[in-house]
């Protein structure tokens, strides 16, 4: 069965802190691959979006993607108390329409 | 851009009682459309996903059915809820790939 993996946490991170955040995925046909956060009681936000091996980056955000080893990852520089949410890895599996989604990261930025 | 509406936000209603969730978007035309349930400290389960007027596909077989009567209309029902439909229940559209949410729409079976 094709899954995407992600900790559950919850990450601790003082704040001004890097965040890393990694999510692995079994379906080597993947191609497309998101990063999204859920405040809690809200619905997901698509905050990154990561095509190609290498780093993106967006901002205070980073997206690593490694296909040969199959993870993908988000770094959060300078994090604040108000990047505290769950970040939801999303993947674009081979024959299936909608977009794979692991269980999500709590994380949490103390101040 | 495209704007996505779910109503109600929240719900309470007893077991065995019916239900109906509606979806509806603005700003695209035929969009492949959505529903995902997230329960409690879970991620995100795929029910149905729509790729135009009355085509349906579901995901996992269940106390749940969903139709689109119109191109930016999709609807999530059930003739008899279970306390294992409790969950937070969120429609979304496809573009370039990318999920975009609705609001969603808090369901409590009790």
């Amino acid at each position: 069965q094709k899954e995407v993996e992600q900790n559950s946490g919850p990450l601790s991170v003082p704040e001004g802190a890097i965040a890393s955040l990694n999510c692995t995925y079994s379906d080597r046909g993947s191609q497309s691959f998101f990063w999204y956060r859920q405040y809690s009681g809200k619905s997901p936000e698509l905050i990154m979006s990561i095509y190609s091996n290498g780093d993106k980056e967006d901002g205070r955000f980073t997206a690593q993607l490694n296909k040969a080893s199959q993870y993908v990852s988000l770094l959060i520089r300078d994090s604040q108390p108000s990047d505290s949410a769950t970040y939801l890895c999303a993947v674009s599996e081979t024959g299936r329409r909608a977009l794979t989604f692991g269980s999500g990261t709590r994380l949490q930025v103390q101040p | 851009s495209q704007t996505i509406h779910q109503w109600p936000a929240t719900l309470v209603q007893p077991v065995g009682s019916p239900l109906s969730l509606e979806c509806t978007v603005e700003g695209t035309s035929n969009p492949n459309l959505y529903w995902y349930r997230q329960a409690a400290g879970r991620g995100l389960q795929l029910l149905f996903y729509s790729v135009g007027i009355g085509q349906i596909s579901s995901e996992v077989p269940q106390n749940l059915s969903a139709s689109r009567p119109q191109d930016r209309q999709f609807i999530l029902s059930s003739k008899k809820l279970l306390l294992s439909d409790s969950g937070f229940y969120l429609c979304a559209l496809d573009e370039s790939r990318k999920a975009f949410f609705g609001q969603g729409t808090r369901l409590t079976v009790v």
